[in-house]
């Protein structure tokens, strides 16, 4: 079956190292998201693709890069870490119609 | 910002009985979508209303939207203990290939055995 999977699931990262998380989906889609999910805020995205080449930025996109070099991949790029990007980031697809589909999450915490 | 607010934020019931969630949002859409996420994992769709629909039904699950008030409500009969999960609502203002989705802070659904 066509899937997303996120890796790593669980991040420990130290204050200023870059830390990227990685977003494959085997639906060959075009649309890609990385949203981050804190209490109190929901859902928030950070970048989206809309195919190769194509990076946008979302309402939370400082401190975060996106690359799309592939239809499958939108790995997301913390340049240099900071503790209140410690969250939740889930990757989702468009696969059909005008419904997503969730990756697992990465849970990342920054020290 | 948050174009969806779901409210209660929390919101807890006894098995059997029927669980009323609501969603308002601000500006025009193309559809409203609700999503389920149960505690660690990611979120799952549950269903999608466009925007010239007034009422869409999935087995035990009944969405409503109102356009004129920005709002849509989502129920849920017969509430059973695993439907104790978060869930949201979304809004697709997008036009064209132009897709994108916005999220609310979502409603903490529990049902209590």
């Amino acid at each position: 079956d066509a899937e997303i999977t996120q890796s790593p699931r669980h991040k420990i990262t130290e204050t200023g190292r870059q830390v990227t998380l990685a977003c494959h989906q085997t639906w060959n889609h075009n649309n890609m998201f990385w949203y981050r999910q804190d209490l109190g805020h929901g859902l928030r995205l950070i970048h989206y693709s809309y195919g190769v080449q194509d990076t946008n930025k979302g309402e939370v996109s400082d401190g975060y890069s996106v690359s799309r070099s592939n239809t499958e991949d939108l790995p997301l790029t913390l340049e240099s870490a900071a503790s209140s990007q410690t969250s939740v980031y889930f990757c989702a697809s468009r696969v059909s119609g005008n419904t997503i589909y969730f990756g697992e999450g990465s849970w990342l915490t920054v020290v | 910002s948050q174009q969806g607010e779901e409210d209660p934020q929390a919101l807890s019931i006894q098995e059997g009985e029927n669980a009323t969630m609501n969603c308002s949002y601000k500006t025009s859409i193309n559809n409203l979508q609700w999503y389920r996420q149960n505690s660690g994992r990611g979120l799952v769709h549950l269903i999608l209303i466009r925007s010239n629909e007034r009422e869409k039904h999935s087995g035990r699950l009944r969405v409503t939207l109102d356009t004129s008030k920005k709002s849509s409500s989502l129920l849920i009969t017969a509430s059973r203990a695993a439907d104790t999960a978060s869930y949201f609502c979304a809004t697709d203002s997008s036009g064209g290939s132009n897709y994108k989705l916005t999220f609310g802070k979502g409603t903490l659904l529990t049902v209590n055995p």
